[in-house]
């Protein structure tokens, strides 16, 4: 079945970088967009980014656009987030979501997630 | 962004009993390619969102057949009928007809 797990989430400082990592397993990976999406403590859900199944369209929500970058390894079935000048605000648990093939933005299964943490 | 709001955000409810939640968009989430891209995710204390209804109204797999959503437009419902103790958590629906996808704040159910 579907297995995705994340890693890469720690506590770093304002202003530095992190970058996350996605590992899918259980479906032809290479056949799916992917998206981030995060969770602040206590709070809703937020979208982060999305990668075409081929990589070569990306989109991101405004907040995270210039700062962020998601990429993928279609050969090692592998999703990044690259985060690059964080802020306190960015403290959430990162979740690595499949894109389905039931039509837009089909966020069908999600990971454990990672937690990052921006605190100085 | 399209802002979706639901209510109520606390549901308190009896085992056996039915549950109803309500989510409003800001704009229409009939896409061009004529579907509606409106789900629902439950998610449980502790565990990852797991979406239970998917373009208005199909469920996922595995999912119970007392769980159900209809709607269209900016008005939608997920109805839950015999609540069971399972399904206890916070219920976000979710548009995917405009990027960014956004959720609504959640509603969490719990029984009396």
């Amino acid at each position: 079945q579907v297995h995705l797990v994340e890693s890469g989430g720690g506590v770093v400082q304002p202003g530095r970088s992190l970058r996350l990592s996605c590992a899918a397993s259980g479906f032809i990976f290479s056949r799916f967009g992917m998206h981030w999406v995060r969770q602040a403590p206590g709070n809703g859900l937020e979208s982060v980014a999305v990668v075409s199944h081929d990589g070569n369209e990306k989109y991101y929500a405004d907040s995270m656009k210039g700062r962020f970058t998601i990429s993928r390894d279609n050969s090692r079935n592998t999703l990044d987030l690259q985060m690059d000048s964080l802020k306190a605000e960015d403290t959430a648990l990162y979740y690595c979501v499949r894109d389905g093939q039931k039509g837009y933005n089909d966020l069908d299964f999600w990971g454990q997630g990672t937690l990052v943490t921006v605190s100085s | 962004d399209v802002v979706m709001t639901q209510s109520p955000l606390s549901l308190p409810v009896t085992l056996g009993q039915s549950a109803s939640i309500s989510c409003r968009s800001s704009q229409n989430l009939v896409h061009s390619d004529g579907n509606t891209y409106l789900n629902w995710f439950q998610q449980r204390p502790g565990q990852s969102p797991r979406r239970l209804i998917y373009k208005v109204s199909n469920r996922d797999s595995g999912v119970p057949d007392r769980f159900s959503g209809g709607g269209s437009g900016t008005e939608f419902t997920l109805k839950i009928s015999r609540v069971e103790a399972e399904d206890v958590g916070v219920y976000y629906c979710m548009q995917g007809a405009h990027w960014p996808p956004t959720f609504g704040q959640g509603t969490k159910v719990e029984i009396k």
